[in-house]
């Protein structure tokens, strides 16, 4: 079956990259999703990768892509508190209905 | 602007009481899905819809009902045989399977509901 891991929780100090990872088990995964979720909000798509490719970034943001391991992680470079939130990592399968599968989230707390 | 809206942002409900969350898209999306979250828990979906008229049960469909007449609606109605029903409950929509593999949900702020 389908499982996505991510840990808990992070917490990092204002101005040093954070770096949240997640694994997966579907190695038929096509798209692959990193959300951000503030507090009492719904999730906002962050960035995607494609399977076919092993890294992405975007301004602050940079994704890696290990298939090998099935290990997707998120770099935020100059962290800042306005990135406190609870990030989700979650993977598209190939057929059937394309229902993603999300992980149960990253806190990530900045602190001074 | 286009997006997902979710009414009420916060909703209460007592003992035997159905209630029913709003989930409008102006995005013209074809599916729509109602999620769970509990804290400290991923999202679990509850049900899904992929075309007007149509839907389908997802992990936790047990204890809620769904319909889909209008492409741009998907109310959620939480009934009274949902014995826990305090959740953060998030709407979201995607264009259709088939339509093109790169399909990111876009989600509603969500609804927080809560037993009297």
């Amino acid at each position: 079956g389908e499982d996505v891991e991510q840990s808990l929780f992070l917490s990092v100090r204002e101005g040093d990259s954070s770096v949240i990872n997640c694994t997966y088990t579907d190695s038929s995964s096509t798209y692959l999703y990193w959300y951000k979720q503030e507090p009492g909000a719904g999730l906002q798509l962050l960035t995607y990768i494609f399977s076919n490719m092993d890294m992405k970034q975007d301004q602050r943001l940079t994704v890696l892509l290990n298939k090998k391991d099935k290990h997707l992680s998120l770099r935020i470079a100059d962290t800042q508190t306005g990135d406190s939130a609870i990030y989700f990592c979650a993977e598209t399968p190939p057929g059937g209905s394309y229902i993603p599968t999300f992980g149960r989230g990253t806190s990530l707390i900045v602190h001074p | 602007d286009g997006g997902i809206t979710q009414s009420p942002k916060y909703l209460f409900r007592k003992e035997g009481q159905n209630v029913t969350l709003s989930c409008e898209q102006n995005l013209n999306h074809d599916a729509m899905y109602w999620y769970r979250q509990d804290p400290g828990q991923g999202l679990r979906l509850i049900y899904y819809s992929q075309i007007v008229n149509d839907f389908q049960k997802g992990d936790i469909a047990e204890g809620y009902s769904v319909s889909r007449e209008k492409k741009e609606s998907f109310p959620l109605t939480v009934t009274s045989a949902q014995k826990n029903p305090t959740a953060f409950y998030l709407c979201a929509s995607s264009i259709a399977p088939g339509q093109g593999y790169n399909q990111p949900q876009h989600f509603g702020d969500g609804t927080r509901l809560s037993i009297l």
